[in-house]
């Protein structure tokens, strides 16, 4: 079975400060894809990052990082100089390839509020 | 252009009602789902579908069910509405059975059992 845990509920910072999102996932499958995503308070679900698990490079993308670690089946988020918009909740998700027609295996969402 | 798009945004409805929450997907996509948000924010897969195949997760209700005019389209019915249907339920498509693309959602049906 798959799992994604995202053991933070709640996190809250101050503009200009980091933060980072921790995403711990389970599969035994050899061949899967983890995700993230944004829902700001107007409620859509914004596509942030796709990271195969072939590819364990990080990668940076503005103020936003990702480090993507197998030996500890993590994948995590991490905001830069943080700014209030950035303030949502963040999904980490995972599908397997095997699995059924890449059914996203949601985590519980971290609440990410930054406060100016 | 919306990608994917539901209506109503909103739906109110008492219980014992039957209604229906309408998707569309202009992307071109093969595969489309249904997803529940609870009050929690938690997201679980409800159904996906494409020309070939549709998985039901098992732990929802017969009461909902999913239905597919053609490829672009996922429209889902629920009868017989109860308190705990009251949810955000979102739609979402992706191409090659989404197993390695991202997932396109929509804006989000909330519905409120009454």
């Amino acid at each position: 079975a798959q799992k994604v845990t995202q053991a933070q509920t709640e996190i809250s910072v101050v503009e200009k400060e980091d933060v980072t999102l921790d995403c711990v996932y389970e599969t035994r499958d050899t061949t899967y894809y983890l995700f993230w995503y944004k829902q700001p308070p107007s409620g859509e679900l914004v596509f942030l990052i796709r990271r195969n698990s072939f590819d364990e490079q990080n990668e940076i993308s503005g103020r936003y990082s990702w480090n993507f670690q197998k030996s500890t089946s993590s994948f995590n988020f991490t905001i830069t100089a943080s700014q209030v918009v950035d303030s949502a909740v963040y999904f980490c998700a995972l599908t397997v390839y095997g699995g059924s027609q890449g059914n996203l295996i949601f985590g519980k969402g971290t609440k990410l509020s930054v406060k100016p | 252009d919306t990608a994917v798009s539901q209506t109503p945004k909103y739906l109110v409805t008492q219980m014992g009602n039957d209604k229906s929450i309408k998707c569309e997907q202009n992307l071109g996509h093969d595969t489309m789902y249904w997803y529940k948000q609870d009050s929690k924010k938690f997201l679980k897969i409800m159904f996906s579908y494409n020309n070939k195949e549709l998985i039901i997760n098992e732990t929802v209700p017969n009461r909902f069910s999913p239905k597919s005019p053609d490829k672009a389209h996922l429209n889902l019915h629920i009868n017989s509405l109860e308190l705990g249907d009251s949810a955000v339920y979102f739609c979402a498509s992706s191409q090659d059975g989404g197993r390695y693309n991202e997932q396109f959602f929509g804006p989000g049906t909330r519905l409120t059992v009454l």
